[in-house]
């Protein structure tokens, strides 16, 4: 079993829809958790970077972490065209800088 | 401010043949990680290195070597090349503060093994 799990998708939605994306965990001691965005032909972009449980707002993307339940989310509210992208979840321990990466799911937003 | 440099972009090998992928981070990065991306497997950690040193390492075979200069430029190496090998790999810099670091990728050098 994978330490990060990831729906790859793909999921298509109509421009101005919510999207939400999802990954579950297995390691206790993750800490910190990151939402990367990915283009085709292109290196992975920081999206959202939140440390341990809670909400954390910017712009359209909102990224929540429950440590509890082992399971965090991005949300897209009023999604465009130009969100058509893999998003993969991304998280670390406390220690270290060794990266655990979901597989990435893979939007289209249909115009 | 330059972003992380990955060359070259784009290469074709045979198998048995042996590949040198270089990164060069943003300015002021010490740390330099190295992944592999596949549709399958998503992103693995290869290594990372630190002041010229390999502070971790993931669970790849030992075809797979890397290492990293004063200037915290770095290189990684596959010999031996298999089909399997076929992939994007990425090279990620960063500050390598206390607590968690947020890693910047390059483009990726993306390898094809006939």
């Amino acid at each position: 079993q994978k330490e990060v799990e990831q729906d790859p998708g793909p999921l298509s939605v109509p421009e101005g829809a919510i999207v939400s994306l999802n990954c579950t965990y297995s390691n206790s001691a993750f800490q910190y958790f990151m939402w990367y965005r990915q283009y085709s032909r292109k290196g992975p972009e920081l999206l959202m970077y939140t440390y341990s449980s809670g909400n954390k707002e910017d712009g359209r993307f909102t990224a929540q972490v429950d440590k509890s339940s082992k399971y965090i989310s991005l949300f897209i509210r009023d999604s465009q065209p130009s969100d058509s992208a893999t998003y993969l979840c991304a998280m670390s321990k406390s220690t270290g800088n060794q990266f655990y990466f979901g597989t990435g799911t893979s939007l289209t937003v249909i115009p | 401010k330059a972003g992380v440099t990955q060359t070259p972009r784009y290469l074709i090998k045979t198998r048995g043949q042996q590949v040198t992928l270089s990164c060069s981070p943003i300015s002021g990065h010490r740390s330099v990680s190295w992944y592999q991306q596949t549709p399958g497997q998503g992103l693995q950690f290869l290594f990372e290195y630190f002041s010229e040193t390999q502070r971790n390492k993931g669970n790849f075979p030992g075809r797979f070597s890397g290492r990293q200069f004063s200037n915290s430029r770095s290189e990684m190496n596959v010999s031996t090349l298999e089909l399997g090998d076929s992939a994007l790999y990425l090279c990620a810099s960063s500050l390598d503060l206390s607590g968690a670091n947020v890693l910047t990728f390059g483009a990726g050098s993306r390898l094809t093994v006939l």
